[in-house]
């Protein structure tokens, strides 16, 4: 399995500021995942980051909230812009490392307050 | 993605056979049907997965019904630590293809 981390691992923050979060995994992946859990929610796609090109957003979430880098095939970073309390959840990251079978990152859990 | 149906909540006792219903009756021939579970709001964590054979590994067991309309995620015997969100997730078997959660099942281990 992958080793995979995120930093930070909790952060509160105020209203209209903005949060970069970082993803670091242990091997060379093609494509990196980004997630949403909102309090008591299941997890939700935000987008798909592959190495070279843009990130590819799902409905509902769009590039100026949820700017994405990916700059080499080990990192990424999520940035939640102009945050407001409803942005208060996990975010998650993962890789699939071999075919069929995705891992998850331990999350960064996001107060605004 | 076709759907997912299971119940929101079980319980099962320590020590027991712990087995996690899921209907996908509109799953599609390339879909497979995965399992992950999440411990109280960690990552996910990828359990088992198969296509319309039974699997088994060192954590659980899948039994994918013939008609590939259901199946059972069996953890032959539950410690406390299983209690997790249990997520039955069906995907196309494309490399990178994305999960879609559903609510999953909250598996409560008692003592």
């Amino acid at each position: 399995s992958a080793v995979i981390s995120q930093k930070p691992s909790r952060d509160i923050c105020q209203r209209g500021t903005s949060l970069t979060i970082q993803c670091q995994v242990d091997s060379q992946v093609t494509m990196m995942f980004w997630y949403r859990q909102q309090p008591g929610q299941s997890l939700t796609l935000i987008a798909t980051a592959n190495q070279g090109s843009e990130a590819t957003y799902e409905s509902g979430f769009v590039i100026d909230k949820f700017p994405i880098s990916r700059p080499n095939l080990t990192f990424s970073t999520l940035t939640v812009s102009n945050m407001s309390p409803e942005d208060s959840s996990i975010y998650l990251c993962s890789v699939e490392l071999r075919q069929e079978t995705q891992y998850f990152g331990p999350g960064t859990r996001l107060l605004v307050l | 993605d076709a759907k997912t149906t299971q119940p929101p909540s079980m319980d099962c006792a320590e020590g027991r056979a712990a087995n996690l219903p899921c209907n996908h009756s509109t799953i599609s021939g390339n879909e497979y049907v995965y399992w992950y579970r999440q411990i109280h709001s960690q990552g996910p964590q990828y359990i088992i997965h198969g296509l319309k054979n039974n699997e088994t590994n060192e954590m659980a067991s899948l039994i994918i019904t013939e008609d590939r309309k259901s199946s059972t995620l069996i953890l032959p015997h539950a410690t406390l630590r299983d209690t997790a969100v249990y997520y039955c997730i069906v995907r196309v078997d494309f490399v990178n293809e994305k999960l879609t959660f559903g609510t999953g099942t909250r598996l409560t281990i008692i003592p």
